[in-house]
């Protein structure tokens, strides 16, 4: 079946512009994760949303950064008057986990490599 | 804080077992331990996870020490396609994984 995906998968925006992206979950997980890893860090989560409620927002780093799951199903991560400092590969990914019992897999998506020039 | 730690990097040779260690000294009694793995410009993906007895998958195995304050990640048969990032993650809250900088390993021919 389809994984995780996200899009676009490179981005290049000019300091100061706004961007979104969007990620499409594996169809009937429960839990959406978004990740942000610099380059040669390991990711460093941003945000978790269970179902279309955003249950734990404490990595985002400004309040630049914020996330939507509307559906409960597809997200946006929307970056506000972008810095130099926000490139990064922004990952997210899914899980069936539901509440915080027991541990579950997560399926990540490729990633997008944002570039703020 | 990843609270993890493991070795910057290691070396294999193909068809070889790779022993992949992680310190976790201050893991909490209900802290899963989890490997996932990242190939070049890819997502990370899952390789294993367990809490306190040893975990065989079709992937790896995950030796936990008694104490739990360590752990191996055993690849039986290194191929090229293990050449990745290996992260070591304890424990998680409501799902998030707390990743460090991981184990580059290097698949020689």
């Amino acid at each position: 079946g389809a994984g995780v995906s996200q899009s676009p998968r490179y981005k290049v925006a000019k300091r100061g512009q706004d961007v979104a992206l969007r990620c499409d979950p594996i169809s009937g997980h429960v839990s959406l994760f978004w990740y942000q890893q610099a380059l040669g860090q390991g990711p460093e989560f941003l945000t978790y949303f269970q179902n279309e409620a955003q249950l734990d927002k404490s990595g985002l780093p400004s309040d630049r950064f914020f996330a939507e799951r509307p559906e409960g199903s597809v997200s946006t991560l929307k970056i506000q008057r972008t810095q130099q400092e926000d490139s990064a590969v922004y990952l997210c990914a899914s899980s069936s986990q539901r509440g915080t019992g027991g541990t579950y897999e997560q399926y990540f998506g490729p990633g997008t490599r944002l570039t703020v020039t | 804080d990843a609270k993890t730690t493991q070795p910057n990097s290691m070396e294999s040779n193909e068809e070889e077992p790779v022993h992949l260690p992680c310190n976790h000294s201050t893991i909490s009694g209900t802290d899963y331990i989890h490997w996932y793995r990242q190939l070049p410009s890819q997502g990370p993906e899952y390789v294993i996870h367990g809490l306190t007895s040893n975990v065989n998958n079709r992937m790896a195995s995950l030796a936990i020490a008694e104490d739990r304050k360590s752990s191996t990640l055993i690849l039986h048969r290194a191929t090229l396609r293990d050449a990745a990032v290996y992260y070591c993650i304890r424990g998680s809250t409501l799902g998030r994984l707390y990743f460090g900088r991981g184990t580059q390993l290097t698949v020689w021919p």
